[in-house]
């Protein structure tokens, strides 16, 4: 089946610090990909749709010039927190669905990244 | 305002029992629904899904139903297995792929 890798899958940093996230479809070509973050014992709230060639689109309340995606090819999408601080720290969560397989495929995710703000 | 509703936070069931996990949305907008599986530490995975126009899809011991006008579906897990226990959570989609999850529900299964 489809698989959507996502690295590091925990980050421990100072705050200040920026942090890179990388989400990868491993065996499917993916235009869109979403990003996702979950607090302890919450749901997961999506914060954008990254596009492959073009910018992302954020949900209401994200700050987009704080988190910086790039979906540079159709395999591969990022995410940078930008100067993070401790109200950062959070599990980060991509998806990405196949399309190839036609419009009904579910969204397949990634493992997470634990970000971990000190 | 929460969209996609779980209701319930945990669900403890006898192993071979059948398991119901519902959820409830209030956009008619939503065109797909899903479920998901979650470990701690990990993503979810998915499970099964069912499109706004039917009102049931079975894959092997996973039913979804769907009551559009009561905006309610529920998944039914027989037999339930030790191995089915983790947090569920519902899906809708809508806007072109975008996932609204409810907050989910902590399924245990006891042998």
């Amino acid at each position: 089946g489809a698989v959507v890798s996502q690295h590091p899958s925990r980050v421990i940093c100072k705050s200040g610090t920026s942090v890179k996230i990388e989400c990868r479809s491993l065996d499917f070509q993916a235009t869109t990909m979403f990003w996702y973050r979950q607090f302890p014992k919450q749901s997961l709230m999506l914060m954008a749709t990254s596009n492959e060639g073009s910018k992302a689109t954020y949900e209401q309340g994200v700050e987009k010039d704080k988190f910086l995606i790039n979906h540079a090819s159709l395999t591969l999408s990022t995410l940078t927190v930008t100067s993070a601080h401790p109200e950062d720290s959070s599990f980060y969560i991509c998806s990405a669905r196949d399309l190839g397989e036609g419009g009904n495929q579910p969204q397949h995710f990634g493992d997470g990244t634990r970000l971990s703000i000190l | 305002d929460q969209q996609v509703k779980q209701n319930s936070p945990s669900l403890s069931v006898q192993e071979g029992r059948i398991s119901i996990l519902n959820c409830d949305y209030t956009n008619s907008m939503f065109d797909y629904f899903l479920w998901y599986k979650k470990y701690p530490a990990e993503g979810p995975t998915f499970l099964i899904s069912i499109s706004s126009i039917k009102d049931k899809n079975e894959d092997g011991r996973f039913t979804v139903f769907l009551n559009k006008s009561a905006k309610h579906l529920s998944l039914h897990i027989v037999p339930s297995q030790p191995g089915d226990s983790a947090v569920y959570f519902c899906a809708a989609r809508y806007q072109g792929g975008k996932l609204i999850f409810g907050q989910g529900t902590e399924l245990s299964v006891k042998p």
